[in-house]
């Protein structure tokens, strides 16, 4: 059974970078069609899609995002990690790390999530 | 404004079925498989429904997936109180701002 456990500073001041670690357990991280990713839900709102790394070191993020984003992976840690530069209150949400399953012809879903973690932008 | 549409709400009594649809478009659903995730408050989203319509183990088969052309229907019969929850339909669009995309959920209530 793949566990996902984020964790991460849950107040980040406005223009700084948000940090999030996501520990993978219990699963290979570095396993054929599985990608590592992150989603962010606004609170009260729906489900935004940041970003995917492999485990090889390859990522593709959101490119509403892709300016301000950084995904890296520690296959030795067994950690993945999110990086968000010049947040404002609207990055305020709470974070998800997820393991995603892709592969060409369109296969994409998310079946292992982490409990998600809240950050809050605010002075 | 999410990239795929799905109704605010839904509800229904006990025991009756309900359905919830998810629309797009031929870059997005029309191109690529409909996965459906379960959300209770304060929760993380649970997997329910992948690859349009395949359940993963655990998943009763109260659930259902379908998909035509470019919109996606989860369908959960047999409604329990239980069953009250958020429902979110996602997929990967194709399109030029190529991503993951979900729909804005739907909230669920079993009268």
């Amino acid at each position: 059974q793949v566990q996902l456990q984020e964790s991460g500073p849950g107040l980040v001041k406005p223009s700084q970078t948000l940090s999030l670690t996501c520990t993978v357990s219990g699963g290979s991280i570095s396993s054929g069609n599985y990608y590592w990713s992150w989603i962010r839900q606004h609170p009260g709102k729906g489900l935004e899609w940041i970003g995917y790394i492999y485990y090889s070191g390859r990522t593709y993020n959101n490119p509403s995002l892709e300016s301000r984003i950084t995904i890296s992976v520690d296959t030795s840690k067994r950690q993945l990690s999110l990086k968000l530069n010049s947040v404002t209150a609207a990055d305020t949400a709470v974070y998800y790390c997820a393991r995603l399953y892709s592969k060409a012809g369109g296969w994409f879903y998310f079946d292992y999530w982490g409990q998600g973690t809240l950050v809050t932008v605010s002075s | 404004q999410s990239v795929l549409t799905q109704p605010p709400s839904v509800s229904a009594a006990p025991g009756q079925k309900v359905t919830i649809s998810c629309s797009g478009s031929s870059s997005n659903i029309g191109n690529n498989y409909v996965s459906w995730y379960q959300q209770f408050p304060g929760t993380a989203p649970k997997l329910l429904i992948y690859d349009n319509n395949k359940r993963p183990s655990g998943i009763p088969d109260r659930f259902s997936g379908s998909k035509s052309g470019t919109s996606a229907t989860l369908g959960i019969t047999g409604l329990q109180t239980g069953d009250e929850a958020d429902y979110y339909c996602g997929t990967w669009d194709s399109s030029l701002s190529a991503g993951g995309v979900f729909g804005g959920g739907t909230k669920l209530t079993v009268l």
